[in-house]
């Protein structure tokens, strides 16, 4: 089992440009989490889908943040425009259904930095 | 009420202490309390999850007592070693519907 993929593992990019962060979730897994990890705010949930479809995005920030998972084994994150606030930890994770015995398995993340 | 609070914000343990992290919760649906590990630069792993009608659970050197009238819950690590110099989130879940995270403690042990 190779874990939850991430990639690019560093992004840096200038302020207004397009990022886009990918995510390929552990085979057979049904639910797929976007978190965003700073030192001020810890990790916060943008958003998370159940078998493909987003079930709660109450935590994308804005507009500029849209993610999508066309099929079961990848997912993207982008954001457009980019600026600098925007810099973080972007984390992927995905578990095997919702009872308390599934964890969720988190990838090794993108560093965003925008400047 | 989503929120879980977690304490202190960083630790610094002789090798050999014993570490205690603690966390609150307001939410009474919670009914999972798990706890991730992270290194630097990894993503945060399961370490060690407890459901409310447990009292207490052990695995290794790793413990965690649940109080559940008070609603609060910590983390015990035994015997610590540098190894063990991580952060570490506690969490609460409801149902798989609201999974929430503590904001992390950073804990150093000292060789």
């Amino acid at each position: 089992d190779a874990g939850v993929i991430q990639s690019p593992r560093h992004e840096v990019t200038e302020m207004g440009q397009e990022v886009t962060l990918r995510c390929k979730p552990i085979s057979g897994h049904d639910y797929l989490f976007w978190y965003r990890q700073t030192m001020m705010r810890g990790l916060e949930l943008l958003i998370y889908f159940n078998n493909n479809v987003p079930i709660d995005d109450s935590g994308m920030p804005e507009d500029r943040f849209s993610a999508k998972m066309p099929n079961a084994s990848f997912s993207t994150l982008k954001i457009q425009p980019s600026e600098p606030r925007d810099s973080a930890v972007y984390f992927c994770a995905s578990r095997a259904g919702s009872s308390y015995n599934s964890p969720l398995h988190f990838g090794n993340g993108t560093r965003l930095t925008v400047t | 009420q989503q929120q879980v609070k977690q304490s202190p914000q960083s630790l610094i343990v002789q090798k050999g202490g014993i570490s205690i992290i603690n966390c609150a919760y307001e939410n009474t649906a919670f009914d999972y309390f798990p706890w991730y590990q992270q290194f630097p630069g990894k993503g945060p792993a399961l370490l060690i999850a407890i459901r409310p009608d447990v009292s207490e659970k052990k695995e290794g050197r790793f413990t965690i007592s649940f109080n559940k009238s008070a609603k609060q819950f910590s983390l015990h690590i035994m015997d610590s070693q540098p190894g063990d110099s991580a952060t570490y989130f506690c969490a609460a879940d409801n149902y798989g519907q609201n999974f929430v995270f503590g904001p992390g403690t950073r804990l150093s042990v000292l060789p």
